[in-house]
């Protein structure tokens, strides 16, 4: 049962551009969400998260959105550079757990 | 920074034998756990860990496998008898407290001869 979902498995962006990563999920339990990056052969890298009391939480180049009543977040990226290459995971937990689920990642090119 | 380290970074081991995956968390996290990603797959939760004892474990994590603290610092994860099929990448992660952002280690890859 898939909880989380990223329904795009990849994404390219022109460098500059602004790159947005969605996720949805159906389990209307989740209070914390986060968003994690990661290279090849290397463990995921927080990135940025965001709990249900809030619908926008910004860190410089990127910015979650929470939608509660669509169960859907999303990932923006600007501008978008040529580093920010990876693939990029959403991840949700809530009260009763500490388990975080993983969407299935979506991998985001930026051309130079 | 402190960092969530695990050794080995790469195991193959023949089908049947045990392996054991060793994390040492970061100094005063309090939550740990393990996680798996099979190659081109998602990251899957097999258990969580805290005050030394499972808090909850996914149907992954079946009697071949066993996690245990055997001080204050390592965290491992135990196979019994591997098979093909647990060939993949194994995070170990951490936090301090429930609701905050996991640490992850970079990675023990297990290949299943």
């Amino acid at each position: 049962d898939q909880q989380v979902k990223q329904n795009s498995p990849s994404l390219s962006v022109q460098e500059g551009r602004i790159s947005i990563l969605n996720c949805d999920y159906t389990n209307s339990m989740f209070d914390y969400f986060l968003w994690y990056k990661k290279y090849p052969a290397e463990g995921p890298t927080f990135l940025i998260s965001i709990s249900s009391i809030k619908d926008k939480n910004e860190d410089g180049r990127f910015t979650v959105f929470l939608n509660k009543s669509a169960k859907h977040l999303s990932l923006h990226i600007v501008p978008s550079q040529p580093g920010d290459s990876a693939v990029y995971f959403c991840a949700a937990s809530g009260l009763k757990g500490n388990q975080f689920y993983f969407g299935t990642g979506t991998s985001l090119t930026v051309i130079p | 920074e402190p960092e969530v380290t695990q050794t080995p970074s790469h195991q193959v081991t023949q089908m049947g034998q045990e392996v054991i995956l060793r994390c040492v968390p970061i100094s005063n996290h309090l939550y740990f756990y393990w996680y798996r990603q099979i190659l081109g797959q998602k990251v899957e939760f097999l258990v969580s860990f805290y005050n030394n004892e499972i808090s909850e474990k996914s149907e992954i994590f079946d009697d071949q496998f066993s996690v245990e603290r055997p001080d204050g610092s390592n965290f491992t994860l135990k196979i019994r008898s591997t098979k093909l099929e647990d060939s993949a990448m194994y995070f170990c992660a951490s936090h301090r407290v429930r609701t905050g952002e996991l640490f992850f280690g970079e990675g023990s890859r297990l290949t299943v001869l």
